[in-house]
């Protein structure tokens, strides 16, 4: 069964630092791999995608994700953290045997300091 | 703001009683998606319907249940509701392709329901 893991259940990272949020995810032949930030009180907002080609996808909000196959990982990146990007994200893997369904992680809370 | 709407975004009722949630999509998708969200299961997918019929099912409780309208707006259904069943519900679309590949969901504001 496919699933999602995303080790770190909160991170705190200075405003203007960079960031890397870690998903390592169990996949079938086709990984559909997602990352979604939820702030408090909305709903979940899509940041980026990977389906196939390009390895190193470009999402919103200059968020970044690299797919290693190797690694089974799909790691969100941001070069410089701004206030505004303290909300909760979540790493979804597209669930072949649930129609078209997304297994989301248990989420990683990031909070960002001053 | 995704294009899919919830109502109601709160809703607050006693133990035993039924609710019904609805959800109208993107303009354009047939795919409707409805996912719980708890503290301690996190986000989890419950059923899917597509251009009107069920296409998949995930965690889905028996006193649950979904349906999608000819003008694909869907409607959950939560029946015999227990203190557990409080949690926020989100509904999703998304445009399935002809081969049924899977594509990004658009997510609505979701449905906070506190049992009381």
């Amino acid at each position: 069964a496919q699933s999602v893991t995303q080790p770190d259940i909160h991170i705190t990272v200075s405003e203007g630092a960079s960031l890397e949020l870690r998903c390592n995810y169990s996949y079938g032949a086709t990984p559909y791999l997602f990352w979604y930030v939820q702030s408090p009180g909305q709903g979940l907002q899509l940041l980026l995608k990977y389906f196939s080609g390009d390895t190193l996808v470009q999402g919103i909000k200059g968020f970044e994700a690299e797919f290693k196959r190797s690694q089974s990982s799909f790691n969100l990146r941001k070069p410089s953290v701004h206030w505004s990007d303290a909300a909760e994200y979540f790493c979804a893997v597209g669930a072949e045997q649930a129609g078209t369904a997304l297994i989301f992680g248990k989420g990683t809370t990031l909070s960002v300091s001053s | 703001d995704s294009g899919v709407t919830q109502t109601p975004k709160h809703l607050i009722t006693a133990t035993g009683q039924r609710v019904t949630l609805r959800c109208s999509p993107r303009s354009g998708d047939l795919s409707v998606y409805w996912y719980q969200q708890s503290l301690d299961q996190g986000l989890q997918f419950l059923i899917q319907y597509y251009n009107g019929e069920e296409r998949a099912k995930g965690n889905i409780l028996e006193r649950f249940s979904a349906q999608q309208f000819p003008d694909l707006h869907s409607e959950l259904n939560l029946s015999s509701l227990e203190l557990g069943d409080s949690a926020l519900y989100f509904c999703a679309s998304s445009v399935v392709g002809l081969a049924g590949e899977i594509n990004e969901q658009f997510f609505g504001p979701g449905t906070r329901l506190t049992v009381l």
